[in-house]
This record gives structure tokens, sequence and C-alpha cells, in this order.
């Protein structure tokens, strides 16, 4: 079967670290762009960052863009996010997702949950 | 990076059209092809619906639809079913090299 699993979640402090990671089976990542897309809860989708196949290209929302890093290994089909000086606001469901086709987000993980509180 | 302006809700009977708008500027949907659409039930994760603003990808069915003119885009759903009730969300690649989501739109059916 064909999916994404996100896994690194959990309760930090404000302040803290997580590091996010996506393990793709049934297929192999190596040759697709690849985002992280979050959501509070009740909340909308937020774009947070993509990588590009081999690494060479990233790109970050505002909001997270010196405090989160977006990484990949494609040796180990896996796709990571270390979020660092983490905010009440991160709080968030992190969805890992694949693009399959030009500018479409098509393969979404179920996500992992990152609650930021003291 | 401000989201897509879309409206909270809207509703129709079974068997009727709703279109749902996307609101942006001409750094985003204005100027891009990279208009998409996502479908969005309660606890699930998100499913694309229409992508480069008016294709659909395979298994989706025809009554679901895009279109773009000017700096808004839209997604119309023709005979509205049961199931259809949820939530429905755009996204557009922008002149920054980024991606912006909108604000998310809930779909009754009546």
């Amino acid at each position: 079967e064909v999916q994404l699993v996100e896994s690194g979640g959990g309760l930090v402090q404000p302040g803290g670290s997580l590091r996010l990671s996506c393990a793709a089976s049934g297929f192999t990542l190596s040759s697709h762009w690849m985002h992280w897309v979050r959501q509070a809860p009740g909340k909308g989708l937020v774009w947070v960052s993509y990588i590009n196949s081999d690494g060479s290209i990233t790109h970050y929302a505002d909001s997270v863009k010196g405090r989160f890093t977006i990484s990949r290994d494609n040796a180990k089909n896996t796709l990571s996010l270390q979020m660092n000086s983490l905010r009440v606001d991160d709080a968030a469901i992190y969805y890992c997702v694949v693009v399959l086709t030009a500018g479409a987000f098509d393969m979404w993980g179920q996500g992992t949950m990152v609650a930021v509180s003291s | 990076q401000s989201a897509l302006t879309q409206p909270p809700s809207v509703s129709g009977s079974p068997g009727q059209s709703v279109a749902i708008s996307c609101t942006g500027t001409s750094s985003d949907v204005g100027g891009q092809n990279y208009v998409s659409w996502y479908q969005q039930h309660p606890g699930k994760a998100p499913k694309l619906m229409i992508f480069d603003v008016t294709k659909r990808p395979s298994g989706v069915p025809d009554r679901f639809s895009g279109s773009k003119s000017g700096n808004t885009a839209s997604l119309t759903i023709s005979g509205l079913q049961a199931e259809d009730e949820t939530d429905y969300y755009c996204c557009s690649y922008t002149a920054s090299y980024t991606y912006v989501f909108g604000t998310g739109t809930k779909v009754t059916v009546l």
C-alpha cells in the first residue's frame, strides 16, 4: 500500500524544539518535491515549507523562516522538519505531502500533532 | 502571505449547484496557473479535487469543476450530494515561490 507516515509530534514547551519525520512506503520519494502543511485545531490549512527532489531548493512561510528547516534523506526515503524556537501558535497537526503533479498537493499523510504549551 | 479569501459557508439542496470563490491577488491566483482545490472531511487529511485551475485527478467525479477569472478562482459542485458536505480549501502558488491556502469554506447540503 502506498502511504506516508508522519512521526515525531508531541508536547513541547515554548522555545523548545521538535523534529518531525515522514516515511514513505510503497513508493520512492526521491524523484518528488515535498511539502509540510499544518492545521491548528479547528482552523484552516497553512502551507509551511517545500523542498525539491534533491534537496537543493527549499522555501518557507514567513511565519517559520529562520526557525524551521526542511530536509530529506532520499537513501532512507524520508522527509524531515526540524522545528526550533517553537511558539504557542505553532501548535497544529503537521501533514507531509508529496507532489506527483507540479503545483498540486497530491498525496497527504495522516498528520502528526504538535502541541506547544508551558 | 495573507490567506486567500473564501466565503465561510455555502449551501444548497441535493441536486443543485454551488460555487465557492477564492480571491487573491495578481501575485498569486491572478498570476499563476497552479491553483488547486482540496476537500477535507472532519478528522481526515485533505484530498486533491482540482489542480492547474481546471483539471480533475483520476477518480474525482466530474461534478467538481474549477475555473478562474482575474484574481478569483472558483470551485463548482454540480448535482450536489450529501457526501459533498464538508470543508473545501483553495491553494495557489505565488510569485514569491511560496504557496498560500484559502480560509476554507464549509459546504452544507440542505
